[in-house]
């Protein structure tokens, strides 16, 4: 099973500026890495796939980048509505789909 | 619009069974992979299980398997999820979502991630 592990845990982050969230693969996913954005109290969002390709509806200030075992996703100006949980998804190697624990962007 | 309306959550003690559905709409249902993932209180997000677009192949987390069924109507556009001698760790919020299935490559089972989710409906296993 491939484990995945997001980085930070918290990130602190002020309104308009830039956010950088990291996600590793304990072995090649080579692009098929997926991205998910959840609120509390809500269900997760898909905001990207393929790792660089934004789901329908994503604002172009969302972005993915990475293949292999790296990957990151940027919002490129923080708005108050993107203050949330985003976890990482591989779907390289799969049954099992496997999460990352999730990075919490907070407001600093 | 893709709607998912999940159903069926409550309270059960430790070895019953319950009986989660999804209801689906917005989309050809029988043309899409369906699965279930779950969210213990406080905690990330796990896959359970998921079915393909046919209902003919089906696949489960080794912490499920052997104990929860997934199946699925296309004549109802709904989703269920048969949970037996469920356990206390089985306690989770568990979300429906659209499957989209991806072909990895020719010799290996294709990967799948999820477009589309439900609002979820929580499990509670407790005496």
């Amino acid at each position: 099973e491939i484990v995945m592990t997001q980085s930070p845990a918290t990130l602190s982050v002020s309104p308009g500026e830039r956010a950088t969230l990291s996600c590793r693969a304990s072995q090649s996913v080579s692009s098929n890495l997926a991205w998910y954005q959840q609120k509390p109290g809500q269900a997760p969002r898909l905001l990207i796939y393929g790792a660089s390709t934004r789901a329908t509806g994503i604002p172009a200030r969302f972005s993915g980048s990475g293949s292999g075992t790296e990957f990151t996703l940027t919002i490129s100006s923080l708005q108050s509505e993107d203050f949330a949980v985003y976890y990482c998804q591989q779907y390289n190697n799969w049954p099992p789909a496997t999460f990352g624990q999730g990075t919490k962007l907070e407001i600093k | 619009e893709v709607q998912l309306l999940e159903s069926g959550g409550g309270l059960v003690q430790p070895g019953g069974s319950l009986r989660l559905s999804c209801a689906a709409s917005g989309f050809t249902f029988s043309s899409y992979a369906m699965s279930w993932v779950r969210q213990a209180p406080g905690k990330g997000l796990e896959w359970v299980s998921a079915i393909s677009g046919s209902g003919g192949s089906t696949y489960y987390a080794d912490s499920v398997k052997g104990r929860f069924t997934i199946s699925r109507d296309n004549s109802k556009n709904t989703l269920y999820l048969q949970m037996n001698s469920l356990r206390a760790e089985d306690t989770a919020v568990y979300y429906c979502a659209k499957t989209i299935v991806v072909v990895v490559a020719a010799t290996t089972t294709p990967g799948a991630y999820f477009d589309y989710w439900g609002q979820g409906t929580l499990v509670t296993v407790s005496s």
